[in-house]
């Protein structure tokens, strides 16, 4: 049982640019959250998606969009890199039926914005 | 003040004795709970979640869940140095992860 899946692992942007990051959540999951972790802080909440729209959203700004598809799938999108925006990001799935409500994370991709 | 706060440590403890990580919350329509761990460059992990008021155990790992004092706390019995890592308490109004608001962690030191 695959769990939750993001790719890059990885990336370099330079400011101005525009980035996607990808998640496929944990096999029955239905729900992905996505969330900014800058070094030595705790996941900040970006957005989170459900029945392929978004059903929440933190205090980030417009240039912070998403996306999720019929297969459950999500994407993050960041337009007109800033500096600031060099982080962790993290994707989460969860369902929103069932007893096992708890959300599982994938393993990140580090952006660096230069 | 923070939605969540956790006590950033770090916390040094010898291997084998009980670590105790306390974390308190702002919002009281909170209703689930949850402690993640994270080992440095990785992603965090879930160990523990609590939906309801008292103790719930699981292996090494108790939660405790005090909602009138807007209070949870995870010991870890038997600590081990492979224990070492960030601890990161989260909260959230509604099951499946909604919106869960995270705390800034609390790195733990398990000394051999």
């Amino acid at each position: 049982d695959a769990g939750v899946t993001q790719s890059p692992t990885h990336l370099i942007k330079t400011r101005g640019q525009q980035v996607t990051l990808r998640c496929s959540p944990k096999s029955g999951h239905d729900t992905v959250s996505w969330y900014q972790q800058a070094l030595g802080q705790g996941p900040q909440f970006i957005f989170q998606y459900y029945e392929e729209e978004e059903r929440q959203r933190g205090n980030f700004p417009d240039r912070f969009s998403g996306h999720q598809f019929p297969n459950y799938s999500s994407e993050l999108n960041v337009n007109a890199l800033l500096l600031g925006d060099s982080a962790l990001y993290l994707c989460a799935s969860s369902s929103s039926t069932g007893a096992g409500t708890e959300a599982f994370f994938g393993q990140g991709t580090r952006l660096t914005v230069v | 003040q923070k939605e969540v706060e956790q006590n950033s440590g770090p916390l040094s403890v010898p291997e084998g004795a009980i670590a105790s990580l306390n974390c308190t919350y702002s919002d009281r329509g909170s209703q689930s709970f949850f402690w993640y761990r994270q080992y440095s460059g990785k992603s965090p992990e879930l160990i523990m979640f609590i939906y309801s008021n008292g103790d719930k155990e699981d292996g090494r790992f108790t939660a405790q869940l005090n909602k009138a004092s807007q209070y949870v706390s995870l010991l870890i019995r038997d600590s081990q140095p492979s224990d070492s890592a960030t601890y990161l308490c989260a909260v959230s109004r509604l099951p499946g992860g909604f919106k869960t608001i995270f705390g800034a962690g609390t790195r733990l030191f398990v000394k051999a």
